[in-house]
């Protein structure tokens, strides 16, 4: 069965430090999403991404964040300059189609020392 | 009011109870719900779609009441292996697919 998969599984940075959490989406998916989950809390949205666009993205997505899909397989979250708060789990996600079902991967745990 | 609001529990059921977990929503302009099942330290997995017909599938039966804004998951007979956090979801991205949670609703069944 096709799945989402993130690298790398944990990432320990200093905060102002760039890091940057891969994805690669189910293949015949067209829209991709990334979520957070700050240990704890529930999951919050950050950022939708259809036809190489961000498409709707969260106040959490500030300007430290953006996204990119630089080949046919791979999605790609940059945080340019990590605070303690951006620890969290990141779970990457994908969907063909935008009501249905959306699969995710099984995260990213970042640690902002 | 929180966009999606669940009981946090935690629910302590013994095998073999049968158990109800309830969500409202906010939004009124939701499309598409679900309930996702969330393991410690593990993905959302889908458990099921929810529909305004109710669905069922297996031991599960889920169902949605637009008109209350509300949405329900019951469990038959339960397995040590439902144990788990059950996230109450909800799609309020008509053309962008952004998905809300709830903070989930802990089940632990004990034998």
């Amino acid at each position: 069965e096709p799945e989402v998969t993130q690298t790398p599984s944990h990432q320990v940075t200093q905060m102002g430090q760039e890091v940057i959490l891969r994805c690669v989406p189910i293949s015949n998916h067209l829209y991709f999403y990334w979520y957070r989950q700050i240990l704890g809390q529930k999951v919050e949205f950050l950022v939708s991404f259809y036809n190489n666009e961000i498409s709707e993205k969260s106040e959490i997505f500030d300007d430290q964040f953006s996204v990119e899909r630089p080949d046919g397989s791979n999605f790609t979250l940059k945080i340019r300059s990590t605070k303690l708060e951006d620890s969290a789990m990141y779970f990457c996600a994908s969907n063909s189609r935008l009501q249905e079902t959306q699969y995710f991967g099984p995260g990213t745990r970042l640690l902002v020392l | 009011r929180k966009e999606v609001e669940q009981d946090p529990g935690p629910f302590n059921v013994p095998e073999g109870a049968t158990v109800a977990f309830n969500c409202t929503y906010s939004n009124s302009a939701s499309q598409s719900f679900f309930w996702y099942r969330q393991d410690c330290r593990k993905e959302p997995k889908l458990l099921m779609s929810v529909y305004s017909s109710g669905n069922e599938d297996g031991r599960f039966t889920a169902q949605l009441n637009r008109a209350s804004q509300y949405i329900s998951l019951l469990i038959r007979d339960s397995k040590l292996s439902d144990s788990a956090t059950y996230l109450c979801v909800v799609n309020i991205g008509f053309d962008t697919g952004k998905l809300i949670f709830g903070q989930g609703t802990t089940l632990q069944v004990k034998p």
